[in-house]
């Protein structure tokens, strides 16, 4: 079974200070990769995707991703955090492919705090 | 598009208590996720359908738990009696099932926080 693993569980930061959020999985087939964002008492928003290509991935907001195959992960990057990016961040990824592809596994979430 | 639609938003109820939770998915949307979220275990898959089928329920916790989707644009999750340790916000979600640019991408509803005392 596919897992996701997100290294930090709370990272506090200034603001202006750069972020990265580590992110690793398991499965080592064809995957498709998600960061999606939770506002504090709000659902899961996209942040940014990855399905093929350009490995580093840009998203909203200034986020951005960079895929590395060898290594299994799909870090988390801004490099200049604000208040406003004071959420919950998770990790996850579709596969295997076939029956379930469709499915996708979650980390356990990342939350951010920064620091005005 | 008005999103992925949940109802209620907030539910307090008494333990033993039948609850139904309701997610209205986006149109054209064929896979429909139903997930927990709690402080301790993060996010949960329960349930998925496709094309109004149930694919995979292996995530729901017991038998008290029960999801249907009558149709492509309704699915209700039911938990009867509810328990204490059911409080969690229930998520719920769609994605496009064919490949492409936007397959795979899951968009959430806001949630139901359900309480039961």
């Amino acid at each position: 079974a596919q897992s996701v693993s997100q290294h930090n569980h709370h990272v506090i930061l200034s603001e202006a200070a750069s972020l990265e959020l580590g992110c690793n999985y398991s499965y080592g087939g064809t995957v498709n990769l998600f960061w999606y964002v939770q506002y504090p008492g709000q659902h899961l928003q996209l942040l940014l995707k990855y399905f093929s290509g350009d490995p580093l991935v840009k998203g909203i907001k200034g986020f951005e991703a960079e895929f590395i195959k060898s290594k299994f992960s799909f870090n988390l990057r801004k490099p200049s955090v604000q208040w406003s990016d004071t959420a919950e961040y998770f990790c996850a990824v579709n596969g295997p492919s076939g029956a379930g592809s469709y499915q996708l596994t979650f980390g356990k979430g990342t939350k951010l705090s920064v620091i005005p | 598009d008005a999103g992925v639609i949940q109802s209620p938003r907030h539910e307090v109820t008494e333990m033993g208590q039948e609850v139904t939770l309701r997610c209205k998915p986006i149109s054209g949307h064929d896979y429909l996720f139903w997930y927990r979220q709690t402080m301790m275990r993060g996010l949960e898959l329960l349930i998925y359908f496709n094309n109004n089928v149930p694919i995979d329920d292996s995530g729901m916790p017991e038998d008290r738990f029960s999801a249907k989707m009558p149709n492509a644009s309704f699915s209700t999750l039911k938990i009867q009696p509810s328990e204490p340790r059911d409080s969690a916000v229930y998520f719920c979600a769609s994605s496009f099932g064919t490949s492409g640019r936007y397959s795979y991408e899951q968009y959430f509803g806001p949630g139901t926080r359900l309480t039961v005392t």
